[in-house]
């Protein structure tokens, strides 16, 4: 089974721009869940989709948002960047059921100058 | 505040031995529990998970305790290889959909 796809793998942007990051989960898992790992922070929670809706939301600010498509693919977007949005990506997919495990991408790494 | 805690930053082994990871947690409601591997600009890895309802888990060379009175867990890893090498993150499930709650992660290093 192929794993977590996530593109792009890198991306540079500057300060006001807006951004877009793509994920495909495994075959099957309807749950995407997106998270920002930052040294400072860790990984943080950012939000939940499943099955087209936003379950879960963490405390983010609303320029960061999200969707679903029907075939589970996901997006993220953030507008007008900051350069505190410099961070890397992940999106994680599961089935969606209660304590499920998930499985991880390998990120998209966004530098904001 | 943090909810689940990694207290080591860094641990050094000698190939062979064991390696033990620690995490605290804060929230009671926590009721799954699991490990991940990761390298430098990749995605963790899943290693491990348990349930609360178990005390522990094993899986070849690694294993996971579940103290619940002490909301602790650890992760046993025996014996080390120079391989396992990375930062190894405990997360909880986050008592919402879809919402893991990660410590900040302590960096193994497996001398050979």
């Amino acid at each position: 089974k192929a794993g977590v796809t996530q593109t792009p793998r890198y991306l540079i942007k500057t300060r006001g721009q807006q951004v877009t990051l793509s994920c495909s989960p495994i075959s099957g898992h309807r749950s995407v869940s997106w998270y920002q790992q930052t040294p400072g922070q860790g990984l943080q929670f950012l939000f939940e989709y499943f099955s087209e809706t936003q379950r879960n939301k963490g405390n983010f600010p609303g320029r960061f948002s999200g969707r679903q498509f029907s075939n589970s693919r996901s997006e993220m977007n953030v507008s007008t960047l900051e350069l505190g949005d410099s961070a890397l990506y992940l999106c994680a997919s599961s089935r969606g059921d209660w304590a499920e495990t998930q499985y991880f991408g390998p990120g998209t790494r966004l530098l904001v100058l | 505040d943090q909810q689940v805690k990694q207290n080591s930053p860094s641990l050094s082994v000698q190939e062979g031995r064991i390696s033990i990871l620690n995490c605290d947690y804060t929230n009671s409601m926590f009721d799954y529990f699991l490990w991940y591997k990761k390298y430098p600009a990749e995605g963790p890895t899943f290693l491990i998970s348990i349930s609360s309802i178990k005390d522990k888990n094993e899986d070849g060379r690694f294993t996971v305790f579940l103290n619940k009175s002490a909301k602790h867990l650890s992760l046993h890893i025996v014996p080390s290889q120079p391989g396992d090498s990375a930062v190894y993150f405990c997360a909880a499930n986050g008592g919402s959909q879809g919402n893991l709650i990660f410590g900040k992660g302590t960096k193994l290093s497996v001398k050979p």
